[in-house]
């Protein structure tokens, strides 16, 4: 079946410093991917996604993830973290059968100043 | 502004009574969605629809009930609450017709029961 992995529940960054976030999926016939971000209390806000074409994928706020199907992964990257990207974020698949969304656990970014 | 509005952003129920929750989208997307947010566990699904007059369960459909009457709304009902359903439920819509594919999510009803 398929699945998506977010290994880190938590991830501690310093404000400045490079953020890479880690997302595994089961391989799907359609690998359309998305990350999203909740910021506290507040609903979920597309960051980026990734249909066909160019694996590296731009994104809003500077974020940027790259898909690479040998290792059937997705990460979110970001070279400079700015203390307001302190949110959770949530990797998802499109599901094959009928196009609704297979979401990770999520990943808790602190920042610290 | 377009998007999809959830209704109420806030509910305190007490075990065995029963809700509607609101979800409206402005946008004629033909798919919509509920998931429940739990702590830990990401988003699951509860329904979806693929356009009106059509619906179906998805991974969590057990105490909930929906309906697609209009392209426009998807309500979600709780027939008796209990505990369990206690959560963060969003409403989401999507297009697979053109090239802007995505879900667009409402901001979320807060379900306290009690």
């Amino acid at each position: 079946a398929q699945s998506v992995t977010q290994p880190d529940i938590h991830i501690t960054v310093s404000e400045g410093a490079s953020l890479e976030l880690r997302c595994n999926y089961s391989y799907g016939a359609t690998p359309y991917l998305f990350w999203y971000v909740q910021s506290p209390g507040q609903g979920l806000q597309l960051l980026l996604k990734y249909f066909s074409g160019d694996t590296l994928v731009q994104g809003i706020k500077g974020f940027e993830a790259e898909f690479k199907r040998s290792q059937s992964s997705f990460n979110l990257r970001k070279p400079s973290v700015h203390w307001s990207d302190a949110a959770e974020y949530f990797c998802a698949v499109v599901r094959d059968s009928n196009y609704q969304l297979i979401w990770g656990a999520g990943t808790k970014l602190i920042i610290k100043p | 502004n377009a998007g999809v509005t959830q209704t109420p952003k806030f509910q305190v129920l007490k075990t065995g009574q029963s809700m509607t929750l609101q979800c409206a989208q402005d946008m004629n997307h033909e798919y919509m969605s509920w998931y429940r947010q739990d702590p830990g566990m990401g988003l699951r699904l509860i329904h979806y629809s693929v356009g009106a007059g059509i619906t179906d369960q998805g991974e969590v459909p057990n105490g909930y009930n929906v309906s697609r009457s209009t392209t426009e709304d998807f309500p979600l009902r709780l027939l008796s609450a209990a505990p369990s359903q206690t959560s963060v439920y969003f409403c989401a819509s999507s297009s697979h017709l053109d090239s802007n594919y995505g879900y667009t999510f409402g901001s979320g009803t807060r379900l306290t029961v009690v």
